[in-house]
């Protein structure tokens, strides 16, 4: 039972490279969503997705796209790397809002050094 | 824009001693969530309160959510060292029909063995 995927776990970037980073979730969830973490900041969204074919700016999108060609996949792309996305992102996935809100679940995180 | 205040941001206690973190909005709120996240680890969703002045409980910890929906607190009796961690609450996004959360800063728990 795999949940939320995420690949890379950890990547080290010179400035002004790209990369794509992949979430990868067997849950069947309609909603996507791509958050950072920087120290004393909680969790930032970055992008969001309702699903497949749909993709939204979350709170922090500057720097970064994301696609969603397939339910169960979320990409998320920065396409000349700087020093402040150094981060740690996470993924996460969930159950389309009925009222209330649903549970996020997570992935294990990518760890982004940007130099 | 829409804001959660969590204190405090950080605890350290004695194993056996109890710990609270609380969570402050300025405008009332649908529901909270809480996530927990372990060094090094994932957040993991804890509960959801939707209720005014529900009061949940899971074993050790008990969560309450204010009488006018607008703050919201976790207690944890009894700290073990498996407590270790940040514990975030997360609020719904004002344009919340998408399942959009604002989480806060998070407080992180020592605990002394």
């Amino acid at each position: 039972n795999a949940g939320v995927t995420q690949t890379p776990k950890f990547r080290v970037l010179k400035t002004g490279q790209s990369m794509t980073l992949l979430c990868a979730q067997d849950m069947n969830h309609e909603y996507m969503y791509w958050y950072r973490q920087d120290p004393g900041m909680g969790l930032r969204l970055i992008h969001y997705s309702v699903g497949e074919g749909t993709t939204a700016k979350g709170e922090v999108p500057d720097g970064y796209n994301v696609s969603r060609l397939k339910k169960q996949n979320f990409l998320l792309g920065l396409e000349s790397a700087a020093p402040s996305q150094t981060s740690v992102y996470f993924c996460a996935s969930s159950y389309p809002t009925t009222g209330g809100n649903q549970p996020q679940h997570f992935g294990d995180g990518t760890r982004l050094s940007i130099l | 824009g829409q804001q959660v205040m969590q204190i405090p941001q950080y605890q350290h206690v004695q194993e056996g001693e109890d710990f609270t973190t609380y969570c402050n909005s300025s405008t009332t709120l649908s529901n909270i969530q809480w996530y927990k996240q372990r060094p090094g680890g994932h957040p993991v969703f804890l509960i959801q309160l939707v209720k005014s002045g529900e009061v949940k409980k899971q074993k050790r910890l008990t969560f309450q959510f204010g009488e006018a929906k607008k703050n919201s607190s976790l207690h944890i009796t009894a700290t073990q060292t498996t407590d270790v961690g940040t514990y975030f609450c997360a609020v719904r996004h004002y344009g919340g029909a998408t399942n959009k959360l604002i989480f806060g800063t998070g407080t992180l728990l020592a605990v002394q063995p």
